[in-house]
């Protein structure tokens, strides 16, 4: 298994475009989630999805998209890039293990600048 | 609300002193389970471990050992005698039962000095 990927590993952008962070798991788990870790803050929910066609808003949702249109891939789109989304982006994906909890797994990390 | 609260920034020790992080946390949930990762140089973020609610026993795995408080709302971290390849940000995270969201603390950046 793969686990979870993420592409590409670095991206630079200029202010006002736009572009998609890839993230697929090959784990079949049910919800898939994205972070950005910015220095001091820890790493901050964007949004999540608790299954294919489910999406929903995490902590700082804003200028980005998803969409679940597969078991497999949760894809991040920047609608038009602003400086303040400078940041590392972490996609992760997890399954309810037993006991209630969730394991979840982190992809390695995009590095994106935007000037 | 759910919130981490990982009040040191940045310690520095040296290699073979023992060093604890530190990890406050808030939920009303009586269900939730308590995280620890690390992540080096590398950047990736590795799993330490998972803790429920439920059971506050003390967890150790070679050098590492955590204490779980629910009295303080405490989940700290301790290595004993610290080595280089231990520098790294540590992670404290919070999940709770009504879904599965992920709550992070700010992290705590370990540099051990040779």
């Amino acid at each position: 298994n793969a686990g979870v990927t993420q592409t590409p590993k670095f991206q630079v952008l200029k202010t006002g475009q736009s572009m998609t962070l890839q993230c697929a798991q090959d784990m079949n788990h049910e919800y898939m989630s994205w972070y950005r870790q910015d220095p001091g803050m820890g790493l901050r929910l964007i949004h999540y999805s608790v299954g294919a066609g489910i999406t929903d808003q995490g902590e700082v949702p804003n200028g980005y998209n998803v969409s679940r249109s597969t078991t497999e891939d949760f894809p991040l789109r920047l609608l038009s890039a602003a400086p303040s989304q400078t940041s590392v982006y972490f996609c992760a994906s997890s399954y309810a293990a037993p006991g209630g909890s969730y394991e979840q797994y982190f992809g390695p990390g995009t590095r994106l600048t935007v000037t | 609300a759910q919130k981490v609260t990982q009040a040191q920034t940045e310690i520095s020790v040296v290699e073979k002193e023992d060093v604890t992080l530190d990890c406050v946390y808030e939920t009303r949930d009586t269900t939730y389970y308590l995280f620890w990762y690390k992540q080096p140089p590398s950047g990736e973020l590795v799993f330490l471990i998972r803790r429920n609610s439920f059971d506050e026993q003390n967890e150790i795995s070679g050098r590492y050992s955590w204490n779980f408080q629910k009295s303080t709302s405490s989940f700290n971290f301790t290595i004993t005698a610290s080595q280089v390849v231990d520098s790294a940000v540590y992670f404290c995270a919070l999940s709770v039962s009504t879904g599965n969201q992920f709550y992070f603390g700010t992290g705590t950046s370990l540099t051990v000095i040779p």
